[in-house]
């Protein structure tokens, strides 16, 4: 069955310290996976797809097929980033999403 | 326009009313969906529609009914719900089903079931 895992509820870090949000997934075919955030008070919305290979926002994800993982990175962490981040497989026709992590960065 | 528009932002409804939620969006995306969501939990599918018809049910209880009227707009009725009912609605568009460009989310309907 497909899965996404996100192992972290929460991520605390400071302000300039790189950042890492895991996700690993199972699934048996080739991947469709994105990064979505949630900032407060805001609504949901994509972050990175693996398709695309692009920075946005200074977050980079590289898909890991060996490892099955998905990691999100940022290497100096902004308080603005602070936000919910969630993982997610599209697969058949839906959007499956991690149990998310929240990022904190204080000052 | 390159939003989700959901009406109302916020329902309070009691156990033996219908209502119904609304969504629209004008981007020219053939595929939309509602979500849900409960507090510090991620969204979980409820219906597809793909071309205006139902492609996806994950077994949501009948006091949940779809309904896309035409490719801009998808409605989700409620009759009759329980307290547990109560979370964020969601709805997103996306170019297609198929392939996943990534999902358009609207703001969210905040059902509260009295």
């Amino acid at each position: 069955a497909q899965r996404v895992t996100q192992p972290e509820k929460l991520l605390s870090v400071f302000k300039g310290a790189p950042v890492e949000l895991k996700c690993n997934y199972s699934y048996s075919g080739s991947p469709e996976l994105f990064w979505y955030v949630q900032y407060s008070r805001q609504r949901l919305q994509l972050l990175l797809r693996h398709i695309s290979r692009e920075s946005i926002k200074g977050f980079t994800a590289d898909l890991n097929k060996g490892e099955t993982s998905f990691h999100l990175k940022k290497p100096f962490a902004q308080e603005e980033d602070s936000a919910m981040y969630y993982c997610a497989l599209h697969n058949t026709g839906k959007l499956i999403f991690g149990q998310g992590t929240t990022l904190q960065v204080k000052p | 326009d390159t939003e989700v528009t959901q009406t109302p932002k916020h329902l309070v409804m009691g156990m033996t009313n219908k209502k119904s939620l609304k969504c629209e969006q004008h981007m020219g995306h053939r595929a939309m969906y509602w979500y849900k969501q409960k507090a510090k939990k991620p969204p979980e599918l409820m219906f597809v529609y793909s071309y205006e018809k139902l492609s996806i049910n994950e077994s949501v209880p009948s006091r949940f009914s779809p309904e896309c009227p035409n490719s801009s707009l998808l409605n989700l009725h409620l009759h009759a719900l329980q307290p547990e009912d109560s979370a964020l609605y969601l709805c997103a568009s996306s170019p297609g089903q198929e392939r996943n460009y990534g999902y358009t989310f609207g703001s969210g309907t905040r059902l509260t079931v009295v």
